[in-house]
């Protein structure tokens, strides 16, 4: 199955600053997705990430404040932009790693908005 | 858009007993159903999973039944050990371009000696 690097693995930031997190995939896939599991609870995702097009985001979720880039078919990245308290989550990459692997994740970036 | 609800939301069995999760999802097109575990910190892992032509799949002391008329699954774990305990997630997808996976709430698992 595929194996996903993400980072950072955790961070500390003002409230009005901005977080990038990055997801390097060792292999080409056509899909990433990124979630958030705020604490305590399951996975919510936010877009799905394509390379070469915009990303698709769910409903409750914006591009204004959820920039995403896909440069290439093994790399994404998905800034929080604007950053209050309550953006205080986890955030994961997900990729799904065909018919036999199912969906794996990157090990998360525990953020915390002070 | 697809809907999944998982019950019970926490779990406590005694080490040996056996733990039953269930889930059921609203969309007839999901044809994928994983579960997950979690552990405190970790990153979710998939523990088996089961496409909508089989109807029953185990892996040891883990086994997935689904009933597509119902659109419910359910995850049971025999002889439950304390490294069991976790948080475990049910979700649904289709299969294809437009794949998303949907998740359950969650149940938390604690396997007590």
């Amino acid at each position: 199955s595929a194996v996903i690097s993400q980072k950072p693995s955790r961070d500390i930031c003002q409230r009005g600053t901005s977080l990038t997190i990055q997801c390097q995939v060792d292999s080409q896939v056509t899909m990433m997705f990124w979630y958030r599991q705020q604490p305590g609870q399951s996975l919510t995702l936010i877009a799905t990430a394509n390379q070469g097009s915009e990303a698709t985001y769910e409903s409750g979720f914006v591009i204004d404040k959820f920039p995403i880039s896909r440069p290439n078919l093994t790399f994404s990245t998905l800034t929080v932009s604007n950053m209050s308290p309550e953006d205080s989550s986890i955030y994961l990459c997900s990729v799904e790693g065909g018919a036999w692997y199912g969906y794996t994740f990157g090990s998360g970036t525990r953020l915390t908005v002070v | 858009g697809e809907n999944v609800e998982q019950h019970p939301s926490t779990l406590s069995v005694q080490e040996g007993d056996s733990a039953v999760i269930k889930c059921t999802y609203s969309d007839s097109a999901s044809n994928y159903f994983p579960w997950y575990k979690q552990e405190l910190g970790k990153r979710p892992q998939l523990i088996i999973d089961i496409r909508s032509n089989v109807g029953e799949k185990k892996d040891q002391r883990i086994a997935v039944t689904l009933n597509k008329t119902a659109k419910h699954f359910s995850l049971h774990i025999t002889e439950t050990q304390p490294e069991d305990s976790a948080v475990y997630f049910c979700a649904a997808s289709t299969t294809g371009t437009a794949s998303k996976l949907t998740f359950g709430t969650g149940t938390r698992l604690q396997v007590t000696l």
